[in-house]
């Protein structure tokens, strides 16, 4: 099955700085890969995805790369603020029959220090 | 507020019970997805519905079932429980069974003595 490896476990910084986090998978025919910010407390909410026939996506301060090649994909935060202080979670999912079945990184603790 | 509710909140039980989890999909959402969150597992996919029919099954153990009812809610029933079922239990939902975006609920505490 899909294994997906999540890095760094914890990730802190000062205000304004970038914060850069990767994730690696392994099943080729994963196509769809999303990036979930977890506040204390709450579900996972979905912030930026981006799929396999793309190479890079930004919203705003987010943005997300792929490297369908080297099967990984990264997850860039510009302009950091306390606020982004959360868990972030990367997934992986494949699409036809098993397109539900999304296999999760362990997650990054973010801690933008003010 | 993502529009998914879950019930309850926690859930206080011992060892060898069983507990109903309910899930309220968004509105219109035909699909729902329950994963479960441990300190030392992460999240991990459970099981998956679409419209009152099994989807897609991930590592769910036998003394756990799911379903879907015409309403759409959804149950997950825990039976013979143990100590590491202790977990957040999380409930999503979605409108396609292969969907860009899945809405996630608050999530069931339950913690196991």
């Amino acid at each position: 099955g899909e294994n997906v490896e999540q890095h760094p476990s914890t990730l802190s910084v000062q205000e304004g700085d970038s914060a850069v986090i990767k994730c690696t998978y392994s099943d080729s025919a994963s196509n769809y890969f999303p990036w979930y910010k977890q506040e204390l407390g709450k579900g996972p909410q979905l912030i930026i995805d981006i799929r396999s026939n793309v190479g890079e996506k930004k919203d705003q301060r987010i943005a997300v790369t792929l490297n369908k090649t080297a099967k990984h994909f990264s997850l860039h935060i510009t302009e950091t603020q306390p606020e982004d202080s959360a868990v972030y979670f990367c997934a992986a999912r494949r699409g036809g029959t098993n397109a539900g079945k999304s296999t999760f990184g362990d997650g990054t603790t973010l801690t933008v220090k003010p | 507020d993502s529009g998914v509710t879950q019930t309850p909140k926690h859930l206080i039980t011992a060892t060898g019970q069983r507990v109903t989890l309910r899930c309220s999909p968004r509105s219109g959402d035909l699909s729902v997805y329950w994963y479960q969150q441990s300190l030392d597992q992460g999240l991990q996919f459970l099981i998956q519905y679409y419209n009152g029919e099994e989807r897609a099954k991930g590592n769910i153990l036998e003394r756990f079932s799911a379903q879907q009812f015409p309403d759409l809610h959804s149950e997950l029933n825990l039976s013979s429980l143990e100590l590491g079922d202790s977990a957040l239990y999380f409930c999503a939902s979605s409108d396609l069974p292969s969907p860009n975006e899945q809405f996630f609920g608050p999530g069931t505490r339950l913690t196991v003595l």
